[in-house]
């Protein structure tokens, strides 16, 4: 079982439409990060949350982290064919020293 | 370029043969890790060095793979008699170790093929 659970796993909508994808634990994580992933490359920071509670906007992307610092959300407003890609969460638990990483979240924009 | 950079990019073996992946880390960045990942999957966590000491390891790393980085600056991943379980890709990743929530910049990876 994945310690992050990330839903949904694909995701295909229309250029414009919004979206949220979520990133979920029931441990607590000290500090949680979003990359985004293209094929055959390595993933690139999007954000880091620290705060429990905290909400950080990046143009037309949202992160929230959750009070209880278990839980984050990506919302997409008016998604573009270039925001396809694969959207990986990854968080360090209390005390820890490496990055545990979420399944993934596959998104395709359609024009 | 100031990114992390890896290579090869794409490695293809056959089973039984050795091969080794070169990691260069942000110049200033004191941590490096080294991360597996499979088609379908996340990156699953390998092993990761402050400056030159290897601090932990995963369960995942056999003891058919080492990993060193002896002066602290690049890294090196060494698969020996390798096998197709193998086959994913090799990332690497370095951060400055120096704030809480150590943020890692991954390089593009090494694509291995063990056929």
């Amino acid at each position: 079982t994945q310690l992050l659970e990330q839903s949904p796993q694909f995701l295909s909508i229309q250029e414009g439409e919004n979206l949220t994808v979520y990133c979920n634990s029931s441990s607590v994580f000290s500090s949680l990060q979003w990359y985004r992933q293209e094929p055959g490359e390595g993933p690139v920071l999007l954000v880091t949350v620290v705060t429990g509670g905290e909400v950080k906007k990046l143009k037309r992307l949202t992160f929230q982290f959750g009070d209880a610092r278990k839980d984050s959300s990506l919302h997409i407003t008016a998604a573009q064919p270039g925001d396809t890609g694969l959207y990986l969460c990854a968080g360090y638990m209390e005390y820890g020293n490496k990055l545990v990483f979420g399944a993934g979240t596959i998104l395709r924009v359609k024009s | 370029d100031t990114g992390v950079s890896q290579n090869p990019r794409h490695k293809i073996t056959k089973r039984g043969q050795n091969v080794t992946f070169r990691c260069d880390p942000i110049s200033e960045h004191n941590r490096l890790y080294w991360y597996r990942q499979t088609l379908g999957q996340g990156p699953e966590f390998l092993t990761y060095f402050q400056n030159e000491a290897q601090l932990e390891k995963s369960r995942l790393l056999s003891d058919r793979f080492s990993a060193e980085r002896p002066k602290g600056s690049f890294s090196t991943l060494e698969i020996q008699r390798t096998e197709q379980g193998d086959s994913a890709m090799y990332l690497c990743a370095s951060s400055t170790g120096t704030v809480y929530y150590n943020e890692q910049f991954f390089g593009p990876g090494t694509r291995l093929t063990v056929l």
